[in-house]
């Protein structure tokens, strides 16, 4: 079974910082790393996705890495805003083709003004 | 683009009820998951089908079944609904390819049992 853990659990902080979230994850043989935003009582919103060819993954003010080898991945939230408040789950799967998604519990993300 | 569309978005059942979710995946995708999230919990895979069979298949109480019919969209079936039962239920669909594929996640469905 994969084991996907995240830290900080939960984590408050001033507009504009740059911040780093942490993911990691216990089968390095995975396919796919996938990052998603949540919203209190909403759905899953796909932010990146680091395929294991891959080291990483832009996308506007994400940048998310991924270490197979160290069974770890980051995600970098540059310049945060207060519309960035949400939490932040990553999921690996298990590197086989039947594709399940192993989710950690997630980062509490909270920017203020 | 389209996206996952899950049907109802809302559910309240009484214990012992049955329950049906319905989930319809991005046109083409060939993949459908289910997950469940409990309140405050990660979520956590149910089953999932890949053109039309069963591919997989996870934490699923035997109270409950699923199927993908001949346009690929997918039914969760429940039933003798219990209180433990309420959560959201996720699906997401993909296009499978040679190694894994992104998945999407369609907005969930928010089931109370009372």
């Amino acid at each position: 079974k994969q084991e996907v853990t995240q830290i900080p659990a939960a984590l408050s902080v001033p507009e504009g910082e740059n911040l780093v979230l942490n993911c990691s994850f216990t089968d390095s043989a995975i396919y796919n790393l996938q990052w998603f935003r949540q919203d209190p009582g909403k759905g899953l919103t796909s932010l990146l996705l680091i395929q294991s060819s891959q080291r990483e993954q832009t996308s506007g003010r994400l940048n998310a890495s991924l270490d197979k080898s160290s069974g770890r991945s980051t995600l970098y939230i540059a310049a945060s805003q207060p519309g960035d408040s949400a939490t932040y789950l990553c999921a690996a799967d298990r590197g086989s083709t039947l594709g399940r998604l192993y989710f950690g519990r997630g980062t509490q993300l909270t920017v203020w003004p | 683009a389209a996206g996952v569309i899950q049907s109802p978005r809302h559910l309240i059942k009484e214990k012992r009820e049955t329950a049906t979710l319905k989930c319809y995946p991005i046109p083409r995708h060939d993949t459908v998951y289910w997950y469940q999230q409990g309140p405050g919990q990660d979520p956590q895979f149910l089953i999932s089908f890949y053109e039309k069979m069963q591919s997989d298949k996870g934490s699923i109480p035997d109270r409950f079944s699923a199927q993908q019919f001949s346009d690929y969209h997918s039914e969760l079936n429940m039933s003798s609904l219990e209180l433990g039962d309420s959560a959201l239920y996720f699906c997401a669909s993909s296009l499978k390819t040679g190694g894994g594929s992104e998945q999407y996640f369609g907005p969930g469905t928010r089931l109370t049992v009372t």
